[in-house]
């Protein structure tokens, strides 16, 4: 069966750190991989996805990148953090149109930004 | 693109009293439509989904039922119970890319 590995799970970080969070996919290739933030008590914001190795689609601009080095692994980057950027990172996967467009979340990582 | 409203944004039942959540799309090409349970600081979890060949599904005490003319999809919680207090997010794909537009989410508490 297919998991879903998020790490770490929390960390508290000062403004202008650099910031990374990893994420794995076991048991299925070429999956989809999705980055999302939600921030206290708020909604699921898409920040980036991939449909393959270093294909990387941005959907807000902002001070956090990703990348995607392996077929399953996603990393998202940050050079200088900011206050904003805290909150409830989620990594996620779904699999082929063929297998449905389920998206599977990760255990999530909880940033906070002092 | 694809807009997913949820409404309301919050919902108090009292134990035992059935709940729906319901969900309009904006996107006629959306075929499918998942809804994902996520309780106080853990991830979102899919409890059912349905795609647009079918007009309802059911999973013991939940169900979801489509309305494709109406561009509009319910969750249904019968005898509701205090865990199921939770915030549900419905979504909405098109298809190929998988990428899925979440609603802002719904507050259930559920009174004991």
């Amino acid at each position: 069966s297919q998991t879903i590995h998020q790490w770490p799970a929390t960390l508290v970080q000062p403004v202008g750190s650099p910031l990374s969070l990893e994420c794995t996919v076991e048991g299925t290739s070429n999956p989809n991989l999705y980055w999302y933030r939600q921030a206290a008590g708020r909604g699921l914001q898409l920040l980036f996805y991939s449909v393959g190795i270093g294909q990387i689609s941005s959907e807000v601009p902002q001070n956090l990148s990703a990348s995607r080095p392996q077929d399953r692994q996603f990393i998202l980057s940050s050079k200088k953090l900011l206050l904003s950027d805290s909150g409830f990172y989620l990594c996620a996967w779904s699999g082929t149109v063929l297998s449905g467009n389920t998206i599977y979340f990760g255990e999530g990582s909880w940033l906070t930004v002092v | 693109g694809e807009n997913v409203e949820q409404h309301p944004s919050t919902l108090s039942v009292q134990e035992g009293d059935s709940a729906v959540i319901k969900c309009t799309y904006s996107d006629s090409a959306s075929n499918y439509f998942p809804w994902y349970k996520q309780e106080l600081g853990k991830r979102p979890q899919l409890i059912i989904d349905i795609r647009s060949n079918v007009g309802e599904k059911k999973d013991q005490r939940i169900a979801v039922t489509l309305n494709k003319t109406a561009k509009h999809f319910s969750l249904h919680i019968t005898e509701t119970q205090p865990e199921d207090s939770a915030v549900y997010f419905c979504a909405a794909s098109t298809g190929a890319n998988s990428k899925l537009t979440f609603g802002k989410g719904i507050t259930l508490s559920v009174r004991p």
